[in-house]
């Protein structure tokens, strides 16, 4: 699987919109990107996931560029709650398996 | 509750020992895939299952070892434990393919004392 590169912590202000990055350049055609989240411990929390276009769910939006080679998740209106550790991750399926490979994400800290 | 269940939810035992835990995955999923999180590390991918076989083997050791029943639930097993291997473990599920999200569960909190 593609390997991501994302900052390592954030910062973002509660109710503003929070843009978390994330690069992909080596990501191949058949290869989704997923988002996911970790709040202290607990089970990693599915966030959203797409493959070419743009998508939006409940929690989030996730933007993705025309090359591919990065995108963007964005919580709207980010609450003290959404603070965690999230990250991007570039999933295919090959005869080894398709399973989650976790980086080092982002810690988001979002402050009143 | 992304409806995988894990238990126990917390587990301490002694060095030496053996420990086996539980997931039963949300209902339709066919695949399993165990994940370790030592305090020092990030989220290590174990093993996966689909559907009773092996589909996949990640940083495993050997002592470590895994099944995945008919009825699709799946147990891990921790043989000789060492003190190193106190982490959080975590099972997720998926439907199968890439394109399908994989909830996880809680995780279960193993203390080797």
């Amino acid at each position: 699987d593609a390997k991501t590169t994302q900052p390592t912590s954030m910062d973002c202000a509660e109710g503003r919109a929070a843009n978390l990055p994330c690069n992909h350049s080596t990501i191949s055609g058949n290869e989704y990107v997923y988002w996911y989240r970790q709040i202290h411990s607990q089970g990693p929390q599915y966030i959203i996931h797409g493959l070419k276009n743009n998508e939006t769910n409940e929690m989030a939006s996730l933007i993705i560029t025309e090359d591919r080679k990065s995108s963007t998740l964005i919580l709207p209106h980010a609450t003290l709650r959404d603070t965690a550790v999230y990250y991007c991750i570039v999933r295919g399926a090959n005869n080894a398996g398709n399973m989650l490979t976790f980086g080092g994400g982002t810690r988001l800290m979002v402050k009143p | 509750d992304s409806g995988v269940t894990q238990t126990p939810k917390h587990l301490i035992t002694a060095t030496g020992q053996r420990v086996t835990l539980r997931c039963s995955p949300r209902s339709g999923d066919l695949s399993v895939y165990w994940y370790q999180q030592s305090l020092d590390q990030g989220l290590q991918f174990l093993i996966q299952y689909y559907n009773g076989e092996e589909r996949a083997k990640g940083n495993i050791l050997e002592r470590f070892s895994a099944q995945q029943f008919p009825d699709l639930h799946s147990e891990l097993n921790l043989s000789s434990l060492e003190l190193g291997d106190s982490a959080l473990y975590f099972c997720a599920s998926s439907e199968g393919g890439s394109g399908t999200e994989a909830f996880f569960g809680q995780g279960t909190r193993l203390t080797v004392v």
